[in-house]
């Protein structure tokens, strides 16, 4: 499989738990994105990764969100006590460099469910 | 800070007819524009992107979509749907950051309805 996997694809969790999201680029994609989908917001921006580091986190809603890069590869998007406005579908994107001429690659996204 | 209006939250169109779906931006500079399909359960593809040059861009699937400059649009157009394009289709405008990085900004979608 060449393109960007998310995991788990569905997540249902209870108010005020931690979740995990995971995200694989595609090999060789030194830029990695998370977005959030949901109802009433659409698409939004969160974070953005080039190698390791995060330059940009200016869409992380609140300090409930948190991400990382590991080996310039796999991100986990960790979202602590839960709430049921984070409800969404959050998805990853890779692209090669970051450039504004390379294309983002979207994985399937993880569904979220906040009970 | 820019933004993206997709007017049409849902369209329906029938099997063979052409279709248009608008796209207006607001953004200070020459814009990077973007438009996107996500299927049922499936990832955003890209279907098309304009960066600078020939106004009318040719992307996969049949689809094009024209840059405006004056109309601050980027309609994409399609002469004759499939059934298979039935799908929610983003249009989104491309930014640097202050950070150096590109990200996108995405309109709210228009889904498409496809009738026999």
């Amino acid at each position: 499989g060449a393109g960007v996997s998310q995991s788990p694809s569905n997540k249902v969790t209870e108010k005020g738990k931690d979740v995990e999201l995971r995200c694989d680029p595609i090999s060789g994609h030194t830029a990695l994105y998370w977005y959030r989908q949901s109802l009433g917001q659409g698409l939004e921006f969160l974070i953005y990764f080039q190698g390791n580091s995060a330059p940009d986190k200016s869409g992380l809603p609140s300090d409930r969100f948190s991400a990382e890069r590991t080996g310039g590869s796999v991100s986990t998007l960790t979202i602590q006590r839960t709430q049921q406005e984070d409800s969404a579908v959050y998805l990853c994107a890779s692209s090669l460099m970051g450039l504004p001429t390379d294309t983002q690659y979207f994985g399937p996204g993880t569904r979220l469910t906040v009970l | 800070a820019q933004s993206v209006t997709q007017p049409d939250i849902h369209i329906t169109v029938s099997e063979g007819a052409s279709l248009e779906l608008r796209c207006n931006y607001s953004y200070g500079a020459t814009p990077y524009l973007f438009w996107y399909v996500q299927s049922p359960g499936q990832g955003l593809q890209l279907l098309l992107k304009y960066f600078s040059g020939d106004t009318l861009v040719q992307g996969i699937k049949g689809f094009e979509a024209e840059f405006k400059r004056s109309q601050s649009s980027f309609n994409l157009r399609k002469p004759s749907v499939h059934w298979s394009d039935a799908a929610e289709y983003f249009c989104a405008v491309g930014d640097k950051s202050n950070f150096g990085n590109e990200k996108l900004t995405f309109g709210t979608g228009t889904r498409l309805t496809i009738i026999p």
